[in-house]
């Protein structure tokens, strides 16, 4: 079985520019989880969707963060413009559905941002 | 969500068992604790959880106190490739995963 694929898997941009970050999880897995990690911490929550609905974005910066997880399985997570400190590995992650055990992980995107 | 407390790193001979303390005094009755790990430049992995009795699967034991404020991950038997960033984690089951910043074993041959 397939795990979670992220692509790119290095990103390198200069500050202001665009970035995406693309993510397709297990099959039939209706949650999907985007995380941040910054150097030497742990993951943190970015945004939680349970099918295509975003049930859980409090922790999402909207002023320059966006995501979308059209049809209910792949989602894409967006930054614009890119600022030096968002620099860090963005996971995705995903779980067979609410109550579920276990998420997840694929292998992150680490992005630098220059 | 409970907060957690884990020393920050901790060693390990290889083929020992390593013995990872979690503390999580404030844990509520509903909340399940769950181990993931990070081998370096990978996404985490689950490990394992458990409520209240202790657990065992085909990666590693769980053993949480009769108080419920702390547990103990049980690697039996540590290989180089076990060498990671350890997270416990105390939460409502599927629940939002709050990460620490985790123990980082060393086993060392």
């Amino acid at each position: 079985e397939a795990g979670v694929v992220q692509s790119p898997r290095y990103k390198i941009i200069e500050k202001k520019q665009p970035v995406a970050f693309w993510c397709n999880p297990i099959s039939g897995h209706n949650t999907l989880y985007w995380y941040l990690q910054n150097l030497g911490q742990g993951p943190e929550l970015l945004i939680r969707y349970e099918n295509e609905e975003a049930v859980d974005d409090s922790q999402l910066p909207k002023d320059r963060f966006s995501a979308e997880r059209l049809k209910g399985v792949d989602s894409t997570l967006k930054i614009q413009p890119a600022e030096l400190g968002d620099s860090a590995v963005y996971l995705c992650a995903s779980s067979p559905g609410e109550g579920s055990d276990e998420q997840f992980f694929g292998p992150g995107t680490r992005l630098t941002v220059l | 969500d409970a907060k957690t407390t884990q020393p920050p790193s901790m060693d390990c001979a290889e083929g020992r068992a390593a013995n990872l303390p979690c503390n999580h005094s404030t844990i509520s009755g509903n909340e399940y604790v769950y181990w993931y790990r990070q081998i370096h430049s990978q996404g985490p992995q689950y490990i394992i959880h458990g409520l209240k009795n202790n657990e065992t699967n085909e990666m590693a034991s769980l053993i949480i106190t009769e108080d419920r404020k702390s547990s103990t991950l049980i690697l039996p038997h540590a290989t180089l490739r076990d060498t990671a960033v350890y997270y416990c984690i105390v939460n409502n089951q599927g629940g939002k995963l709050i990460f620490g910043q985790g123990t980082e074993l060393s086993v060392k041959p």
